[in-house]
């Protein structure tokens, strides 16, 4: 059992460069979510996939964040000119159907 | 729009003694809720659930109570131990799609 993997586990970054993340859902698990968590906070629902299909995207998701899950496989998160407002922890969860979620460790990003 | 409410920031227990963890929703739709742990640098694990038809879930030392009329669950956890110290978080969801979360109780159980 590999569990959720999410890579990198950090990433700083300047002001206006782009970003990419990984999430790797166990292997099996036909959902896979992206959240957002900021201090203090609990995770924030940004989107999530059911097979390679997106079905819902949070109104947090702004234009310069896109989510993809080619083959109903690995996701990837792209932020596009992140703003130091971006800067949070990004967990990735996985599950089958109507099954628990399983949740990765998460890639911080810290935006200078 | 907050609509998963965890109003206690913090709770420390003695060791041995009980644990109370409260949450708060706004949604009637509601229909299935979760309680998760998380230790600093992993995400969050699963620890217990509840669905809308049952007023009450156990499992183990741990028992997730549902009031659907106050819109209010807890999570008690009997006798609490040192490793119980973490934070949690409550999650409710509507059909099943996806999850709203509380802002976390952070306990600390003292040995």
């Amino acid at each position: 059992d590999t569990g959720v993997s999410q890579n990198p586990r950090h990433k700083i970054t300047k002001r206006g460069q782009n970003v990419t993340f990984r999430c790797d859902p166990i292997s099996e698990h036909n959902r896979l979510y992206w959240y957002r968590q900021t201090l203090g906070q609990g995770p924030e629902f940004l989107t999530y996939f059911q097979n390679e299909a997106q079905l819902e995207k949070s109104r947090l998701l702004s234009d310069r964040f896109s989510a993809e899950r080619p083959k109903g496989s690995f996701s990837t998160l792209e932020i596009q000119r992140t703003e130091q407002g971006d800067s949070a922890m990004y967990l990735c969860a996985s599950r089958h159907n109507r099954d628990r979620e399983f949740f990765g460790p998460g890639t911080r990003l810290t935006v200078l | 729009d907050q609509q998963v409410k965890q109003n206690s920031p913090s709770l420390s227990v003695q060791e041995g003694r009980i644990s109370i963890l409260n949450c708060d929703y706004t949604n009637s739709m509601f229909d299935y809720f979760l309680w998760y742990k998380k230790y600093p640098a992993e995400g969050p694990t699963f620890l217990i659930s509840i669905s809308s038809i049952k007023d009450k879930n156990e499992d183990g030392r741990f028992t997730v109570f549902l009031n659907k009329s106050a819109k209010h669950l807890s999570l008690h956890i009997v006798p609490s131990q040192p490793g119980d110290s973490a934070v949690y978080f409550c999650a409710a969801s509507a059909g099943f799609n996806k999850f709203y979360f509380g802002s976390g109780t952070k306990l600390n159980v003292k040995p």
